[in-house]
């Protein structure tokens, strides 16, 4: 079974704004909550967001509510995570997993630095 | 948020020999539907997580039979019956039972 993956790496600068991707294959992407996970370098793993099949429910961690925004649209079985006002905190390896974590991405790096 | 604690959060082993992983949550992970959302994930140096366990004791396809969960309510267990050399790498266990999900520190397993 194909796992989701993400795009590219990533730099910004503090305050700035980035849209990362996930396009899923393998799976019927409409039928699954999903969501996006991150690690700090050398850190542990912190569930950010989830989204469930129709994109009507949607949760976020404290950290990141009003300033990440999660999506999706199952015509592109794609996921999409909108973040602004980044700081230096939010830099870390970026994953879309499956559910409840069944599968996961390879991440994408972003890094928030001037 | 419900807290998971690990421990220990460095494990030595010896090739062959049985490891164990200890999870403790906050809260009661028992979930309003009745099930215990409590994974186990493994990752490998340079990789990303994997799901070895869900619901405490189901073991995701694929995983050898050595890696088995334990526990209920706010403990659990993550047993290794006899580790092999692709074992090492650091394991979470993670709850998704209460908004938000959250993980343990990561416990990291390593060859004597």
């Amino acid at each position: 079974e194909v796992q989701p993956v993400e795009s590219g790496e990533n730099l910004v600068q503090p305050g700035g704004s980035l849209r990362l991707s996930c396009v899923a294959s393998g799976f019927t992407f409409s039928n699954f909550w999903m969501g996006w996970i991150r690690q700090a370098p050398g850190k542990g793993l912190e569930w950010v967001a989830s989204i469930k099949q129709d994109g009507s429910e949607k949760n976020y961690v404290d950290s990141v509510k009003g300033r990440f925004t999660i999506s999706r649209d199952n015509a592109k079985n794609s996921l999409y995570l909108q973040m602004s006002s980044l700081r230096d905190e939010d830099t870390a390896v970026y994953y879309c997993a499956r559910k409840r974590g069944e599968t996961w991405g390879q991440g994408t790096l972003v890094t928030v630095s001037s | 948020d419900v807290v998971m604690t690990q421990s220990p959060l460095s494990l030595p082993v010896t090739l062959g020999q049985p490891a164990s992983i200890s999870c403790r949550s906050s809260q009661s992970l028992v979930h309003s539907d009745g099930n215990t959302y409590l994974n186990w994930f493994q990752q490998r140096p340079g990789q990303s997580p994997r799901r070895l366990i869900y619901k405490v004791t189901n073991r995701d396809s694929g995983v050898p039979d050595r890696f088995s969960g334990s526990g209920s309510g706010t403990d659990f267990t993550l047993k290794i019956s006899r580790v092999e050399a692709e074992d090492v790498g650091v394991y979470y266990c993670m709850q998704a039972t209460h908004w938000p999900w959250t993980f343990g520190q990561g416990t990291k397993v390593e060859i004597k």
